[in-house]
């Protein structure tokens, strides 16, 4: 168990629809990161926060926009769902930013869209 | 643009031999590199990681060489055994701020 809780595990939802992500990073980590693997794709990084703030975005979709609160749990929200973003999304945290950490991953969210 | 790569899609190795999984990086500005394994349906789990200012880091089964002049890390289990089959992930640095990762390796080890 890496620390980090995401949910819901599995979502089906139909195309057009609109979802939302969840994640708690581990105690104490201010840093979340999110990732999308697609069938036979490897981690496509798609946004980071740090401490409530943007950090860095990778190649995250216009449809797609996230955030982290106050209580440094993040969301990813996806909209105008598409067939093509059928995958499973991870979130990872860290300590924080710098040299020589370890990011911890969450078990994913695997999204379905019909 | 991918800046970390892993040319091998799978490897299978034979319990109780070496498993030696590549990754290759085009960015010299990364300075620490990490490897994680992944089950099916589970998120990636740390293995071990390197920084730049070494070129071997060991953990007990698992070496991790780095050789910066090539951009080439690799990754050894030693033994291989069947637990061990698994993707295996190799990411790059180098601020902190992002992670790169390669496409993984396939890793089946035969009893």
């Amino acid at each position: 168990d890496s620390g980090v809780t995401q949910t819901p595990k599995h979502l089906i939802t139909a195309t057009g629809q609109r979802v939302t992500l969840r994640c708690s990073p581990r105690s104490g980590d201010l840093s979340v990161y999110w990732y999308q693997q697609s069938l036979d794709q490897g981690l496509q990084f798609l946004i980071q926060y740090y401490n409530g703030e943007e950090r860095a975005k990778g190649n995250i979709l216009e449809r797609f926009s996230a955030q982290q609160f106050p209580d440094l749990h993040s969301e990813l929200n996806l909209s105008s769902l598409e067939l093509g973003d059928s995958a499973l999304y991870f979130c990872a945290s860290s300590v924080a930013l710098g040299f020589s950490h370890t990011i911890y991953f969450g078990e994913g969210s695997w999204l379905t869209v019909v | 643009d991918q800046q970390v790569k892993q040319n091998s899609p799978s490897l299978s190795v034979q319990e109780g031999r070496i498993s030696i999984l590549n990754c290759d990086y085009t960015n010299s500005m990364f300075d620490y590199f990490l490897w994680y394994k992944k089950y099916p349906a589970e998120g990636p789990t740390f293995l071990i990681s390197i920084s730049s200012i070494k070129d071997k880091n060991e953990d007990g089964r698992f070496t991790v060489f780095l050789n910066k002049s090539a951009k080439h890390l690799s990754l050894h289990i030693v033994p291989s055994q069947p637990g061990d089959s698994a993707v295996y992930f190799c990411a790059a640095s180098d601020t902190g701020n992002q992670f790169y990762f390669g496409t993984g390796t396939s890793l089946t080890v035969i009893p």
